[in-house]
C-alpha cells in the first residue's frame, strides 16, 4: 500500500481564490510527521509546513494551513488567497516513526493559478 | 535559500562513467539524505546518514554508494551510469529539535547521461 497518496494530478484555481490540495496517508506508527514541500519549476524543493501526529491544532504558516483529520488519515494543504507565484509541484510527505525516521513522498500535485 | 549545498548543479556524462555528487548539509545539521526525482518515478529516497553513520536505506542501486564524512559533508557515488540514471539529484538535512525533523533541500544537482 502507498504510504502517502495525492488523488489530484493537477488542478486549476482562480488568483486570490482559496485551493485545498489533498493527501492522505496510511501508517500503523502512533508517532509521525506530516509536511508539504513546494517544487517551482526552477526545480528546488521549498519546505512549507509541519505536522506532528500528538499535535492538536492544525498547522498554519502564513498563507498555509494543514487541515490535518487524524482519524481519516488525512492531511490536506490549504492556500488561502492564490498568488500566481504559487504555481508549482506540491508534494505531501510522512516521517514514519519517531526522529530520523524515514520519508515518503507522495506523487506530487502540479497547481496552476489562472489569473 | 535552504542553507543546503550540492554541487555541482549540472553534470553530463557518458554511460559506463562514474561520477561524485556532493552535499554540504545546513549548519548544525547531522543528518543527510540523499533523494533521486526523475520524471516517471517521483521523488525517490535513497538513503541517509546521521554524524557519519548510515541511517537507513531506500531504493538505492548497488551502483551507488554514499557517505558522511566527519565535517558532516556527503558524498553520493554513481557508477557504471545508465541511461535511466538521469535524474535530479538532491540531498536534504535534519536537525531532531527542529520541526519534526523537516528536511531542508538543496538545489539538486541534475544529472545526465547520454
Amino acid at each position: 500500500a502507498q504510504k502517502i497518496t495525492q488523488t489530484q494530478p493537477g488542478m486549476f484555481v482562480q488568483e486570490k481564490e482559496a485551493v485545498t490540495l489533498d493527501c492522505t496517508y496510511d501508517t500503523s506508527d502512533p508517532s509521525y510527521g506530516l509536511f508539504w514541500y513546494k517544487q517551482p519549476s526552477s526545480g528546488e524543493m521549498i519546505f512549507l509546513i509541519y505536522q506532528g501526529s500528538y499535535d492538536q491544532q492544525n498547522a498554519t504558516e502564513g498563507r498555509y494551513s494543514l487541515n490535518f483529520q487524524k482519524a481519516r488519515k488525512s492531511a490536506n494543504l490549504v492556500i488561502s488567497a492564490s498568488q500566481l507565484g504559487d504555481s508549482a509541484m506540491y508534494f505531501c510527505a510522512m516521517r514514519e516513526g519517531m526522529l530520523l525516521g524515514r520519508f515518503y513522498f507522495g506523487s506530487g500535485t502540479k497547481l496552476n493559478v489562472k489569473p | 535559500d535552504s542553507g543546503v549545498t550540492q554541487t555541482p548543479k549540472h553534470l553530463i556524462t557518458a554511460t559506463g562513467q562514474r561520477v561524485t555528487l556532493r552535499c554540504s548539509p545546513r549548519s548544525g545539521d547531522l543528518s543527510v539524505y540523499w533523494y533521486q526525482q526523475s520524471l516517471d518515478q517521483g521523488l525517490q529516497f535513497l538513503i541517509q546518514y546521521y554524524n557519519g553513520e548510515e541511517r537507513a536505506k531506500g531504493n538505492i542501486l548497488e551502483r551507488f554508494s554514499a557517505q558522511q564524512f566527519p565535517d558532516l559533508h556527503s558524498e553520493l557515488n554513481l557508477s557504471s551510469l545508465e541511461l535511466g540514471d538521469s535524474a535530479l539529484y538532491f540531498c536534504a538535512s535534519s536537525v531532531r529539535r527542529d520541526r519534526g525533523d523537516t528536511q531542508y533541500f538543496g538545489p539538486g544537482t541534475r544529472l545526465t547521461v547520454l
